[in-house]
């Protein structure tokens, strides 16, 4: 069964400091892979996505992630982070050839950015 | 940028009431979709729903509950008699198309249920 597991619940980084939110997954191929963030009391919203060719790709508000095959995972970067970043990320998976746009996420990790 | 948007933002109702959750998606969106979040746990996807009808359904999506999109706009979630159980973060989304290759969800802001 398709299932996402992000370790890390809660993260505190400082402003500038650089960051990584681990994501692995399970799944029998490779899925479509996705990182959401919700800001408070906003939706999810699409910081980037992959889907083939290049492992490293590049989204926005300047983050990007690592497909690495062979770990199963797909962890967030950025440099340096500034305090609007703070909010709760999830990592997700979509089935190829899925009938509808069905994602499967992970529980979620909370990033605080201390000044 | 359009906005998938959800009514009301916090709602409080007792065990065994029904509930309707309103959401509007994006107007030219084909496709709709019902998520939540208990407390501390994963997004969960519940039922998705295209050209009228629940195209696919979790196993969390039981007889207790059913979507309609009642007219050209809105689209509902309705838990008919609630259980503390189903207390959550519920997120409305939509896309375009059905795959997320090309068609990414945006969600909603979501409608947090609490069932006293």
């Amino acid at each position: 069964a398709q299932s996402v597991t992000q370790p890390d619940i809660h993260i505190t980084v400082s402003e500038g400091a650089s960051l990584e939110l681990r994501c692995n997954y399970s799944y029998g191929a490779t899925p479509y892979l996705f990182w959401y963030v919700q800001s408070p009391g906003q939706g999810l919203q699409l910081l980037l996505k992959y889907f083939s060719g290049d492992t490293l790709v590049q989204g926005i508000k300047g983050f990007e992630a690592e497909f690495k095959r062979s770990q199963s995972s797909f962890n967030l970067r950025k440099p340096s982070v500034h305090w609007s970043d703070a909010a709760e990320y999830f990592c997700a998976v979509g089935a190829r050839g899925g009938a509808t746009n069905k994602l499967i996420f992970g529980t979620g990790t909370l990033l605080a950015v201390q000044p | 940028e359009p906005e998938v948007t959800q009514t009301p933002s916090h709602q409080v109702t007792q065990m065994g009431q029904e509930v309707i959750l309103r959401c509007v998606p994006i107007s030219n969106h084909l496709y709709f979709y019902w998520y939540r979040q208990i407390l501390g746990q994963k997004v969960e996807f519940l039922v998705s729903f295209y050209n009228n009808e629940i195209s696919e359904k979790s196993e969390i999506f039981d007889d207790q509950f059913s979507v309609e999109r009642p007219d050209g706009s809105n689209f509902t979630l309705k838990i008919r008699s609630t259980k503390l159980e189903d207390s959550a973060m519920y997120f409305c989304a939509s896309s375009y198309g059905g795959s997320s290759y090309n068609s990414p969800l945006h969600f909603g802001n979501g409608t947090r249920l609490t069932v006293t």
